[in-house]
């Protein structure tokens, strides 16, 4: 079975300084996909950025970028230059069969100003 | 573009009760997922529907069901509420469904509160 294990589950970071999240993941499949997901308080939840597995290049998203490590099943997300905006919770997710994505539980990610 | 909409956005039910949720998927957009949002146990499928025919279930009972229509509107249905199926319920809709792009687009939720 597909999963997806976020062990922190809240981390708290002062305005502009740089935060790293973690997660990894257990699967069977080739080729699937990694995302990080952004859920801010009360808000839709909404993609943040998105690796393809068959991908060795790290995925950046302006102030976000992911460290993925295929073998040692790790898609971390780092938020550079962390702005109050960024307090909300994250989801790493993967695909897996029958491209079902799986979730972590999440993290609860505070800015600080 | 109007994004996915979801409603009721809250509603509190007893024991026993059904409800009925509903969602409507970006325009175009013919993928409509469910999950189920709890403290606990985070974020958990439920099902997919894709052209009005259920392409992927996760581990719910049967109490849990849904459908999609037409215009690719879906709604779900939980029967003989219990005190554990409170929860956020997010709808998510996409353009191909949980296709390895993966990009889904949630909605605001619906709270639904058994007492």
């Amino acid at each position: 079975a597909q999963t997806v294990t976020q062990s922190q589950p809240e981390m708290s970071v002062q305005e502009a300084e740089t935060v790293t999240l973690s997660c990894t993941y257990d699967t069977s499949e080739n080729n699937y996909y990694l995302f990080w997901y952004k859920q801010p308080p009360s808000r839709q939840m909404i993609l943040v950025i998105r690796q393809e597995a068959y991908k060795q290049q790290n995925a950046t998203e302006n102030r976000f970028s992911v460290n993925f490590q295929k073998a040692a099943k790790s898609f971390s997300l780092k938020i550079s230059d962390s702005q109050l905006g960024d307090t909300a919770m994250y989801f790493c997710a993967s695909t897996g069969a029958n491209s079902k994505l799986t979730f972590g539980k999440g993290i609860t990610l505070s800015v600080r100003p | 573009k109007a994004g996915v909409t979801q409603t009721p956005r809250y509603l509190i039910k007893t024991r026993g009760q059904q409800v009925t949720l509903s969602c409507s998927p970006i325009s175009g957009h013919r993928s409509v997922s469910w999950y189920q949002q709890t403290p606990g146990q985070g974020l958990q499928f439920l099902f997919e529907y894709f052209s009005e025919t259920q392409r992927n279930k996760g581990n719910f009972p049967g109490r849990f069901s849904g459908r999609q229509f037409s215009n690719s509107r879906s709604e779900m249905n939980v029967s003989t509420l219990e005190l554990g199926d409170s929860a956020l319920y997010l709808c998510a809709s996409s353009l191909l469904g949980h296709s390895n792009t993966g990009e889904l687009f949630f909605g605001e939720g619906s709270r639904l509160t058994v007492l």
